[in-house]
């Protein structure tokens, strides 16, 4: 199985940038790279996906090294809205089998 | 669409009962997904299916059955609540495909076994 390893907790301030880091070693060459967030009390959401191109969509950025081995989340200004926890899950060949970790609790400061 | 729902939202077992977690969704969804999430915790996988008629389990799926009869829904089975299986369930589905397509979540179930 993939594995993926990100960092337990992250700060910022509001309006600011955040890099939301994730090694991802051993993922194939086929799958995708996707994110998720949880907000306080809520289930998980959608947040972006890609496979080797740099993606952007109305939540964030994405970006994955040119070996796939890492990929960096970037909000561009972060608001206190964006406080919660963020996952990029493991992923068995084909997303058949999509595992979480603990992921990033991220933490805006006003 | 209503996308994934889950029933019910909270339950209260005591330890030796039974109760079925109900998760259907109506977006013709090949892949779906049981989490439990203990408080402070990430997400860990119980059991997941590819489609109807076929599951297999995750990382945690002792304590617990699932049946996939139909492509709609995916009942998860608690046969002898325990007190550590007090947690938050989350059901999810998924079109997957060539383009690895993302997990649509439900809302949840908070379950409490005293």
């Amino acid at each position: 199985d993939a594995k993926t390893t990100q960092p337990n907790s992250m700060e910022s301030n509001e309006e600011e940038p955040v890099h939301l880091p994730c090694n991802h070693s051993t993922i194939s060459g086929t799958d995708y790279i996707h994110w998720y967030r949880q907000l306080p009390s809520q289930g998980p959401e959608y947040v972006i996906h890609g496979l080797t191109s740099n993606v952007n969509n109305r939540m964030a950025s994405l970006a994955i090294a040119e070996d796939r081995k890492s990929s960096t989340l970037i909000l561009h200004r972060a608001t206190l809205r964006d406080a919660a926890v963020y996952y990029c899950p493991e992923n068995s060949g084909g997303y058949q089998k999509v595992t979480f970790g603990i992921g990033t609790k991220l933490q805006v400061i006003p | 669409n209503a996308g994934v729902t889950q029933t019910p939202k909270f339950r209260i077992l005591k330890i030796g009962q039974s109760m079925t977690l109900q998760c259907t969704q109506d977006m013709n969804h090949n892949y779906m997904y049981w989490y439990r999430q203990d408080p402070g915790m990430g997400l860990k996988l119980i059991y997941y299916s590819v489609g109807a008629g076929i599951t297999d389990k995750g990382e945690v799926p002792n304590g617990y059955n699932v049946s996939r009869s139909t492509t709609e829904d995916f009942p998860l089975r608690l046969e002898l609540a325990a007190p550590s299986q007090t947690s938050v369930y989350f059901c999810a589905s998924s079109s997957q495909g060539v383009d690895n397509s993302p997990l649509h979540f439900g809302n949840g179930t908070r379950l409490t076994v005293t």
